[in-house]
């Protein structure tokens, strides 16, 4: 079956300690986006690639980092995790960029601990 | 600035109806979504709406009225399953996606 794949699904790091969670999509979709989401909060986008283009969205702390080697992978880097990093992180794909009709495929996301 | 609102959180029974309402304030429109969020899983679309009325699919129903930035999910014969967040989220003028909060479902017996 087509899907989006997250690895690790839990992963506990220690304050400062760079983490790198992993995505990857059988879907051949052009547009991928990394989301953070907090308990009870709607989720908050963070970057998202139109093929190799990426977009970084203006309140994304600069401790976020991504990357996409090819079609079917991206990757989230934290590169010094805060107690208020602590969330889960969705990866989405979607089809054809603009469209208001893009359904969003969710991983089945990443859920980080910072001690 | 944009914004979604959805109540908190809702109770229903086993085998009733529930509307969950979302009103919505953004620059433009291009269609509104809602997906269902188990608790620590990701969400799942559930329904698309970008015109006016009400779309049917199984004991899910949702409406849009794009003059009144309003829309509303149906739930009929509610299961124990149905359990979970539902949200909205809207695309605007730009194709950016704003997501809602969510509405916590409580199913009771």
């Amino acid at each position: 079956d087509a899907m989006v794949i997250q690895n690790p699904r839990y992963q506990v790091t220690q304050f400062g300690k760079p983490v790198t969670l992993s995505c990857s999509q059988t879907l051949n979709h052009n547009v991928m986006y990394w989301y953070q989401q907090k308990s009870s909060q709607a989720p908050k986008l963070l970057f998202h690639y139109y093929d190799k283009d990426f977009n970084n969205e203006a309140d994304t702390p600069d401790n976020f980092q991504s990357r996409r080697p090819n079609t079917s992978f991206c990757f989230l880097d934290i590169r010094s995790p805060g107690l208020g990093d602590a969330a889960m992180y969705l990866c989405a794909t979607s089809g054809t960029g603009t469209s208001g009709a893009n359904v969003l495929t969710f991983g089945a996301g990443s859920r980080l601990t910072v001690l | 600035g944009q914004n979604i609102d959805q109540p908190t959180e809702m109770t229903a029974t086993e085998g009733a109806i529930v509307q969950i309402n979302c009103t919505y304030q953004t620059s433009g429109f291009n269609g509104l979504f809602w997906y269902q969020q188990h608790a620590g899983e990701a969400p799942t679309f559930l329904s698309y709406n970008v015109l006016d009325g009400l779309e049917e699919k199984g004991r899910f129903s949702s409406f849009l009225s794009r003059s009144k930035g309003y829309s509303y999910l149906l739930l009929k014969e509610l299961q124990m399953k149905d359990s979970a967040s539902y949200l909205c989220a809207v695309t605007d003028s730009n194709y950016q996606l704003i997501w809602g909060a969510g509405t916590k479902l409580i199913i009771k017996p």
